[in-house]
């Protein structure tokens, strides 16, 4: 298995919703990574886990919460959004830090 | 056809003639790059890689060359088809470091 599995594909929420992305890997990675990408941008780093530890906030607002409850999962907890965070939110893992990345396909989502 | 990453970020080429897609990095200490191809809707998929204890590095039609000496990384696509229109990323990795993505070249294939 070589994929990074991410749901939902699509999310729509208003800017008092909680709503939780998440992130799934069985390739044995130990570095898990999100990324936020605006249309014809490139990615940006938002935070990295490794070995189930958060090693990386690229001062990201309390408003995006990560969360690595083992080594194969990752989520992103949203709550109080604004329409500015209106993105495609990616996955990624690497066998550990520094090693090449692995993409999901995104969470594309919009903030109303 | 030939982009120059950040003053060219769309390049158009005819199906079957080779691709250059340029990129200059920013960090002299960078010693990992990756270049990624992302179609729309899709997440960035990884193409070829690259340590800086080499300066040329082949795929199954893509080539990537390094110049330390000016920071310059280049994708080589060779006889580029439809299925290769797509934006493409280089991303460099210091050591002790994450990856950093450039800015992107729009790739558009003409049949």
């Amino acid at each position: 298995d070589t994929e990074v599995t991410q749901t939902p594909k699509h999310l729509v929420m208003g800017m008092t919703n909680k709503k939780s992305l998440k992130c799934e890997q069985h390739m044995g990675h130990r570095a898990m990574y999100w990324y936020k990408q605006k249309a014809k941008k490139p990615p940006e780093l938002m935070f990295v886990y490794s070995y189930e530890k958060l090693s990386i906030n690229e001062s990201v607002p309390s408003r995006f919460s990560p969360e690595c409850p083992n080594s194969s999962l990752l989520n992103l907890h949203l709550h109080a959004l604004q329409p500015e965070d209106s993105a495609l939110y990616l996955c990624a893992s690497s066998l550990t830090e520094g090693e090449k990345l692995f993409f999901g396909s995104g969470t594309q989502l919009s903030v109303l | 056809g030939e982009s120059v990453g950040l003053h060219l970020p769309t390049l158009s080429v005819q199906e079957g003639d080779n691709s250059i897609i340029n990129c200059a990095y920013s960090n002299s200490a960078s010693d990992y790059f990756i270049w990624y191809k992302q179609e729309s809707g899709k997440g960035p998929q990884f193409i070829i890689d690259i340590r800086s204890n080499m300066d040329k590095r082949q795929g199954q039609r893509v080539t990537v060359l390094l110049n330390k000496t000016v920071k310059h990384l280049s994708l080589q696509i060779a006889a580029t088809q439809p299925g290769d229109s797509a934006v493409y990323f280089c991303a460099e990795n210091i050591p002790g470091n994450q990856f950093y993505f450039g800015t992107g070249t729009s790739l558009t294939v003409i049949p």
